[in-house]
C-alpha cells in the first residue's frame, strides 16, 4: 500500500534554532514528494517538491528538504526557525505510476510550534 | 488575483439538505481536484478531473457528485447531507500529469468549512 508517515504529531522549537519535520514514504516506483504548509483556517501552501536530480531541494521561506532513497525519507528542514513558521506541515507523495491520476497521498500532518 | 477560489467559505446546514460548493481557478490548469480534510486534519483525495473528464473517484459515496462545466471550474454537489460530511473541503488544480507521471504542483484553494447539524 502506498502511504506517507509523519511520525511526530508536534514539533517544538525555539526561535533561531534549526528545525526538522520528519517524513517517510512507501510507494511503488519513483516517488514525487511534496511539502505543504497550512496556517490556521487557511488553505495549503506549496513549499517545495522533489522530482528528480539533486537530493537537497530548496523551497519557499528558507525551507529545504532532503530526499533519501535508501531511508525512504524526505525530511523538511530550516536552519533558523521563526515564530511565524508555526503552522501545520504536510508531507505528500504522488505515485509516479501513470494511472494514478495525479492524486496526492498526504501524511497526517505535523504541528510545528516555534517559541520566542 | 486569486489563483484557486472556493465559495462559500463557510457552510452550515441541516442533515438531509443538498448543498453545492464551487471552485474556480485562473491558473490555466486543466486538472482539478477535491480533497476532504477531516476533524483530525487528515487530507484525502475525493475526485480528480482533467479537461472536464473524471479521472479519480476514490470510493466516495454517490451522494457526492462533482461537476466540471469547463476546465477552470469544478463544483461539488452533496445530496442528503450527513453529520459525517462535516469537514473542510479543499479544491486544488494543476497542469496535466502526462502518461509517465510528473511532479506537477497542485495549488489549493482556501477551503470550505462545512458543518452539518
Amino acid at each position: 500500500a502506498q502511504s506517507v508517515a509523519q511520525p511526530e504529531d508536534q514539533v517544538n522549537v525555539a526561535e533561531g534554532n534549526p528545525l526538522t519535520v520528519k517524513c517517510t514514504y512507501s510507494v511503488s516506483g519513483n516517488p514525487y514528494l511534496f511539502w505543504y504548509v497550512q496556517y490556521p483556517n487557511r488553505g495549503l501552501q506549496f513549499l517545495l517538491k522533489y522530482i528528480t536530480g539533486d537530493n537537497l531541494v530548496k523551497g519557499s521561506y528558507g525551507f529545504e528538504a532532503e530526499f533519501n532513497k535508501s531511508q525512504t525519507s524526505f525530511h523538511l528542514k530550516k536552519p533558523s526557525a521563526l515564530v511565524s513558521d508555526s503552522a501545520l506541515y504536510f508531507c505528500a507523495v504522488r505515485p509516479s505510476i501513470y494511472n494514478q491520476g495525479g492524486k496526492l497521498i498526504f501524511g497526517q500532518g505535523t504541528e510545528l510550534s516555534v517559541k520566542p | 488575483d486569486t489563483a484557486v477560489s472556493q465559495t462559500p467559505k463557510y457552510l452550515v446546514t441541516q442533515m438531509g439538505n443538498d448543498k453545492s460548493i464551487k471552485c474556480e481557478q485562473n491558473l490555466g490548469h486543466d486538472t482539478m481536484y477535491w480533497y476532504k480534510q477531516d476533524s483530525k486534519k487528515f487530507l484525502k483525495i475525493m475526485f480528480s478531473y482533467n479537461n472536464k473528464e473524471l479521472i479519480i473517484n476514490e470510493t466516495v459515496p454517490n451522494r457526492f457528485s462533482p461537476k466540471s462545466p469547463d476546465k477552470a471550474h469544478l463544483n461539488l454537489h452533496i445530496n442528503s447531507l450527513e453529520l459525517g460530511d462535516s469537514a473542510v473541503y479543499f479544491c486544488a488544480s494543476s497542469l496535466k500529469h502526462d502518461s509517465r507521471g510528473s511532479g506537477k504542483t497542485q495549488y489549493f484553494g482556501p477551503g470550505t468549512r462545512l458543518l452539518v447539524l
